[in-house]
């Protein structure tokens, strides 16, 4: 199975920083890269796939980058509703598999 | 617009079967366009991708599970399953089913989840 490496596992940020969360691949999985953002007790929400295009939605301040192994998240300007958990998962073959999550806190 | 909702014992003792439903409002679970998906998250910990179904029957298992898993789908019912067999309190979870346009590689609608205890 591929196994997806996200980092840092936590992180504080202030309201309007600038927050970048990186993503690796144990081999290269293309461009085939989700992110998802999970709210305590919620189902997680669909962000970013073909680890570049935003869902419909989805504030302009997100976007992602990469391909092969390498990925990023980046929020230009962190807002209070975007303090959550960030997850990305591959979707190059089945078995799809998880980044372990990156908590974005506040600071 | 599309909802997703899961359903099932909150409780399931050691050994036995944890059994799942998950039940399509606003679309068609026998449209060939989608991949039917379960998903779990051990208590505060990541997601874990169990498998998918498609309308006509076909499975793709997470091969870790592979051995205890099977899924389903009722298209009378605008429902698709779950069955985990011989579960032990590592198989606590919150499930999640989702939907996943086949050839879009992402999971676009998910289920609130439902959280499943296994303890005697």
């Amino acid at each position: 199975d591929i196994r997806m490496t996200q980092s840092p596992s936590s992180l504080s940020a202030s309201v309007g920083d600038r927050v970048t969360i990186t993503c690796r691949a144990s081999q290269s999985i293309r461009n085939y890269l989700v992110w998802y953002q999970q709210k305590p007790g919620k189902a997680p929400k669909l962000l970013i796939f073909a680890a570049s295009t935003l869902q419909d939605g989805v504030p302009s301040r997100f976007s992602g980058s990469g391909s092969g192994t390498d990925f990023t998240l980046t929020i230009s300007s962190l807002q209070p509703e975007d303090f959550a958990t960030y997850y990305c998962q591959h979707s190059d073959g089945p078995p799809r598999t998880f980044g372990q999550g990156t908590k974005v806190e506040i600071k | 617009q599309v909802q997703l909702q899961e359903s099932g014992p909150g409780l399931v003792k050691p050994s036995q079967t944890l059994s799942l439903t998950c039940t399509v409002s606003g679309g068609s679970v026998s449209s060939g366009a989608y991949y039917w998906t379960w998903i779990r998250q051990h208590p505060g910990r990541g997601l874990e991708w169990i498998g998918y179904i498609y309308f006509s029957g076909s499975t793709y298992y997470n091969p870790s599970l592979q051995s205890r898993l099977t899924m389903s789908v009722d298209t009378s019912k605008n429902q698709f399953s779950l069955r985990l067999n011989s579960v032990t309190a590592a198989d606590t979870a919150v499930y999640y089913c989702a939907r996943e346009p086949r050839s879009r590689y992402y999971m676009d609608v998910w289920g609130k989840g439902t959280t499943v205890t296994v303890s005697s």
